[in-house]
């Protein structure tokens, strides 16, 4: 079973600032199988980047992904008061890391 | 509108059952992978259970296994989620969600129905 490690577990951040979430699993698996998803308190989760890189439907472009094997990082270059919320990676179709708090500096 | 609707989250006894129900519109039902997943009180996400498009594949996570079914009506477009021997650690929102289909993620969620397991 791959366990994926979500670091840091929070991020302090104004808006403007750039945030860096990085997603580390236990064993390499493909890039085409790893996403990234928003959740915000009352909300669906919200599927940001697939395929390690790819964005979905309707995702603004300051959001990316990036990574290969083990390691995988999400990006959002420019915060918006939007974007604090609670980030997860997950592997396709099992388990999710156990996230990262983006909230307000 | 593509959309998911969970129903049938409530206040239940330890060790008693419930019959969580997601009905599904807006989209070809019986073409996807359907996916259950929780989040417990103050945790994180965690994935429950998926079953393939005609029913004939179904996995779970350890931590349901053997307490939980999943299955689905593909006439009716809806997912089930079938829980018994409920314990305080299955208090928990629970999601249904759809398969990307080709893109390895779930891209469609329901808002969610909460279980709570409580005496």
């Amino acid at each position: 079973e791959i366990v994926l490690a979500q670091s840091p577990g929070t991020l302090s951040l104004s808006p403007g600032g750039r945030a860096t979430l990085s997603c580390r699993a236990s064993q390499s698996i493909s890039g085409s199988y790893l996403a990234w998803y928003q959740h915000k308190p009352g909300q669906a989760p919200r599927l940001l980047i697939y395929g390690a890189s790819s964005r979905a439907t309707g995702i603004p472009d300051r959001f990316s992904g990036s990574g290969s094997g083990t390691d995988f990082t999400l990006t959002i270059s420019r915060l918006e008061p939007e974007d604090f919320a609670v980030y997860y990676c997950q592997v396709y179709g099992s388990a999710f890391g156990g996230g990262t708090k983006v909230e307000i500096k | 509108e593509v959309q998911l609707v969970e129903s049938g989250g409530g206040l239940v006894q330890p060790g008693g059952s419930l019959r969580l129900s997601c009905g599904a519109s807006g989209f070809m039902f019986s073409y996807f992978w359907m996916y259950w997943v929780r989040q417990a009180p103050g945790k994180g996400l965690e994935w429950v259970a998926k079953i393939k498009p005609d029913g004939s594949d179904l996995y779970y996570a350890d931590s349901v296994k053997g307490r939980f079914t999943i299955s689905r009506d593909n006439a009716k477009s809806s997912l089930y989620l079938q829980m018994n021997s409920l314990t305080a650690a299955d208090t928990a929102v629970y999601y249904c969600s759809r398969d990307t289909m080709g893109g390895h993620s779930q891209d469609v969620w329901g808002q969610g129905t909460t279980v709570t397991v409580s005496s």
